[in-house]
This record gives structure tokens, C-alpha cells and sequence, in this order.
């Protein structure tokens, strides 16, 4: 079965800009989670959808926002970037509900220059 | 390949011998555990995971230890072998909430 897809895999993108992040998840999955790494601050929780709803949101400005479609596949927005967002993006996806077995994809590399 | 942690702990062993990973959750209401294992360049991949109704569990060659009582968490690698060189991160999963995810150790196998 196909994991967690994540595109593209790296982006270089202006201060700015925007950008969008797109996540297909397990087939089945109904949960897709996303976060942010940076060896500064780890790993840290953006936003998890379910059935196209948000369900949870992290403490992050409303320039990062998500949304989920009907297939599940979800995409992740960063409007006016700024080179803090310079990070690895990450996707989880997860069966049913939070608390069962997140599985990540590779994550998509974003650079703001 | 990317750098996850500049500045992550780092166990080092030596290859056959076991490993053991530690974590201090923070949240006392965290009923699911998981440890995750990240290599350069990859999305973090599932271990091992444990509810906060056990004290332990055992997976192929790894075995993770709950102390609730003390809030801490480990995992153990038997036979560590230089493919589990990576860096290791705990979750904790409070009850209807998100994954709060550990700073990361970094394991080094030595030949």
C-alpha cells in the first residue's frame, strides 16, 4: 500500500510569497496532520484535518492555514513568507482518530530566500 | 543529507550492544506514546507505541518502558546495529489532542 505522498519534495520561494504544500495520505486514512521542523524548535504541530474539518491548530500565525478535500489529500498554505518559515513541512496521516498511529511522509523542504 | 538537530543529544554505541533512549514527557494526562526514528533526509518513521495502561512493550528488537509515575519514557534497542543510526524522537498524545513531540537523540553506532 502507498505511503504518505508529499510535493514536491523542495521549493525555494522569495519573502513574501506564497506557497502551497500538498499531502496525499495513506489510502483509507481519514486524518492528515501537519508540521513544521527546524533544528531550532523540533518538531511542531500545525493543524489536523478529519473528514475536511479542522479539528486542532497549533500556535502558529493565521499565515499558515490547511485545508482537507473530500479524498482526504490536503494541502497547506503559508501566505507572506518570511525566512523564518525555512523549514521542513511535514504530514502525518492517521486511520480514524488523534491518538491512533501517525504514519509521516518525507516532507517538502521549503527555503525562503 | 538534511540536518535534523544541530544540537541534539547523542548517544553513542558501540554495534551489538544495546541502546537505550530516554524522554521526559510533560503532560500527565498523555494516554498514547509513541518513538519515532528519523534518518537524514526522511519524515520520521513509526517504532513502537504504548498506551498509558502499560508499563512496557515489545516490538522486533525494541522495547519501550512507561513510568508514569515519574513522567519518563524510554526505548530500547537490543543488538544495535549501524541501520539504527538516526535520531529518535517520543510523542505524546494527551487525550483528544495533538502529538507533542520530544527535542530528539541522536544515536551513532560505532563499528
Amino acid at each position: 500500500k502507498a505511503g504518505v505522498t508529499q510535493t514536491p519534495r523542495y521549493l525555494i520561494k522569495t519573502r513574501g510569497q506564497q506557497v502551497t504544500l500538498s499531502c496525499s495520505p495513506i489510502s483509507g486514512h481519514r486524518s492528515v496532520s501537519w508540521y513544521q521542523q527546524t533544528p531550532g524548535q523540533g518538531l511542531q504541530f500545525l493543524f489536523e484535518y478529519f473528514s475536511e474539518t479542522q479539528r486542532n491548530k497549533g500556535n502558529f500565525p493565521g499565515r499558515f492555514s490547511g485545508r482537507q478535500f473530500s479524498n482526504s489529500r490536503s494541502e497547506m498554505n503559508v501566505s507572506t513568507l518570511e525566512l523564518g518559515d525555512s523549514a521542513l513541512y511535514l504530514c502525518a496521516s492517521s486511520l480514524e482518530e488523534v491518538g491512533t498511529e501517525a504514519f509521516f511522509g518525507q516532507g517538502t523542504r521549503l527555503t525562503v530566500v | 543529507g538534511e540536518s535534523v538537530g544541530l544540537h541534539l543529544p547523542t548517544l553513542s554505541v558501540q554495534e551489538g550492544d544495546n541502546s537505550i533512549i530516554n524522554c521526559a514527557y510533560s503532560n500527565s494526562a498523555s494516554d498514547y506514546f509513541i518513538w519515532y526514528k528519523q534518518e537524514s533526509g526522511k519524515g520520521p518513521q513509526f517504532i513502537i507505541d504504548i498506551r498509558s495502561n502499560m508499563d512496557k512493550r515489545q516490538g522486533q528488537r525494541v522495547t519501550v518502558l512507561l513510568n508514569k509515575t515519574v513522567k519518563h519514557l524510554s526505548l530500547q534497542i537490543a543488538a544495535t546495529q549501524p541501520g539504527d543510526s538516526a535520531v529518535y524522537f517520543c510523542a505524546e498524545i494527551p487525550y483528544g489532542q495533538n502529538f507533542v513531540f520530544g527535542p530528539g537523540t541522536r544515536l551513532s553506532v560505532l563499528p
